[in-house]
């Protein structure tokens, strides 16, 4: 157990809707990544945050977007969703921001767009 | 742009035998670089790390070997058991200082009984 929490484990949902998907660090974690992982893309590196502040985007759709809370955990929302946006949404956490540091990954969010 | 590659997509292994996975990086700029294994069905799990000031660092049945002249990594599991079957991904740090990692697309340990 990594120590990351990620709700829900699976969503299914249909096209043109919005789902939240949630995230809790580890305790003592102060940055929160999110990732998508699809079979033919691998896993690619979406948002980041420290402290509640943005701290890097990757290809981040703007159809997507994110925020880290006072209690530092974390929300991704998506919104019009397509058929493509089905994937393995991942959370991973991090003691800081500083590079070289491991991340810990929950154990992710199916969703699948039908 | 940045990218971490995997040499093979699929490597299948006899139970105890050695297995070696090899990784290719692009960004010489990377200083950090780690090891993660996916099981099916859940996230990816830390394995070994190691920084640019290192060539090798050992670990528990596993090493990482780092190759900065040809930006090459290896990780190296010893006596490979049933339980190593999973995906292998390696990851680097790329240029920027947010402590975001870069992941290659992974290979796929396959361990034969």
């Amino acid at each position: 157990d990594s120590g990351v929490t990620q709700t829900p484990k699976h969503l299914i949902t249909a096209t043109g809707q919005r789902v939240t998907l949630r995230c809790s660090p580890r305790s003592g974690d102060l940055s929160v990544y999110w990732y998508q992982q699809s079979l033919d893309q691998g896993l690619q590196f979406l948002i980041q945050y420290y402290n509640g502040e943005e701290r890097a985007k990757g290809n981040i759709l703007e159809r997507f977007s994110a925020q880290q809370f006072p209690d530092l955990h974390s929300e991704l929302n998506l919104s019009s969703l397509e058929l493509g946006d089905s994937a393995l949404y991942f959370c991973a956490s991090s003691p800081s921001v500083g590079t070289g540091e491991k991340l810990f990954f929950g154990s992710g969010t199916q969703l699948s767009v039908l | 742009g940045e990218s971490v590659g995997l040499h093979l997509p699929t490597l299948s292994v006899q139970e105890g035998d050695n297995s070696i996975i090899n990784c290719a990086y692009s960004n010489s700029a990377s200083d950090y670089f780690i090891w993660y294994k996916q099981e099916s069905g859940k996230g990816p799990q830390f394995i070994i790390d190691i920084r640019s000031n290192m060539d090798k660092r050992q670990g528990q049945r596993v090493t990482v070997l780092l190759n900065k002249t040809v930006k090459h990594l290896s990780l190296q599991i010893a006596a490979t058991q049933p339980g190593d079957s999973a995906v292998y991904f390696c990851a680097e740090n790329g240029s920027s200082n947010t402590g975001k990692l870069i992941f290659g697309q992974g290979t796929t340990l396959q361990v034969k009984p």
